[in-house]
């Protein structure tokens, strides 16, 4: 698993609470990655990371914000959490020379 | 010219019997190509990979066959078993680390 948690692991919400995902990772990758993933729609990247203060977007970026501020820890908040966000959220860190991403365990985000 | 295009969305398979799940893209500029297998409950796991220089990678009783000038490639699963009972996502990547695409997954189901 590449050393990588997440917290929490589930959620209940209500609409336009503000959430914050945390995704933590113990080997010192460079690379950090939120997805979401929803039945018949596989795995979509929402933001990505390439270093501590470093963040681009992905795919599926609206409504989602993240933050970087050590190598370890990658957030991931829904500023105002609406019922099209939930999900099951997975980070992922990008290890070695052969592109190969370690998933965390995820996070299932219920908003009502 | 992003999207990975991944067939059946579902698969029942006799114990034994042979797993194909196909996968094709349209951006040439891939240049690696995995596949994760995910239980429930669990996140994406590194099953096999490979890249456009080669046209098949056999690990054990997982092998994947790649076929450049149509833009596909495949994961075979020989003598498949209830243990490989899970939902298979292909995948694509370019520029190390900045652009991932999965598929949108194949749920196998191996009869005992």
């Amino acid at each position: 698993d590449a050393g990588i948690t997440q917290s929490p692991r589930h959620k209940v919400t209500e609409t336009g609470t503000p959430v914050t995902l945390r995704c933590h990772q113990t080997e010192n990758h460079r690379y950090m990655y939120w997805y979401r993933q929803d039945p018949g729609h596989g795995l979509r990247l929402i933001h990505y990371s390439y270093g501590v203060k470093d963040t681009d977007k992905g795919e599926v970026s609206d409504g989602y914000s993240v933050s970087r501020s050590k190598t370890e820890d990658f957030l991931l908040t829904l500023e105002s959490a609406t019922s099209s966000q939930t999900s099951v959220y997975f980070c992922a860190t990008l290890a070695g020379e052969a592109d190969t991403q370690y998933f965390g365990p995820g996070t299932r985000l219920t908003v009502l | 010219q992003q999207q990975v295009k991944q067939s059946p969305q579902s698969l029942i398979v006799q114990k034994g019997g042979i797993s194909i799940i196909n996968c094709a893209y349209e951006n040439t500029a891939f240049d690696y190509f995995p596949w994760y297998q995910q239980f429930p409950g669990k996140g994406p796991a590194l099953l096999i990979a490979i890249r456009p220089d080669v046209s098949e990678k056999k690990e054990g009783r997982f092998t994947i066959s790649f076929n450049k000038s149509a833009k596909q490639f495949s994961l075979h699963i020989m003598d498949s078993q209830p243990g490989d009972s899970a939902t298979y996502f292909c995948a694509a990547s370019m520029d190390y680390g900045q652009n991932f695409v999965f598929g949108p997954g194949t749920r196998l189901s191996v009869l005992p």
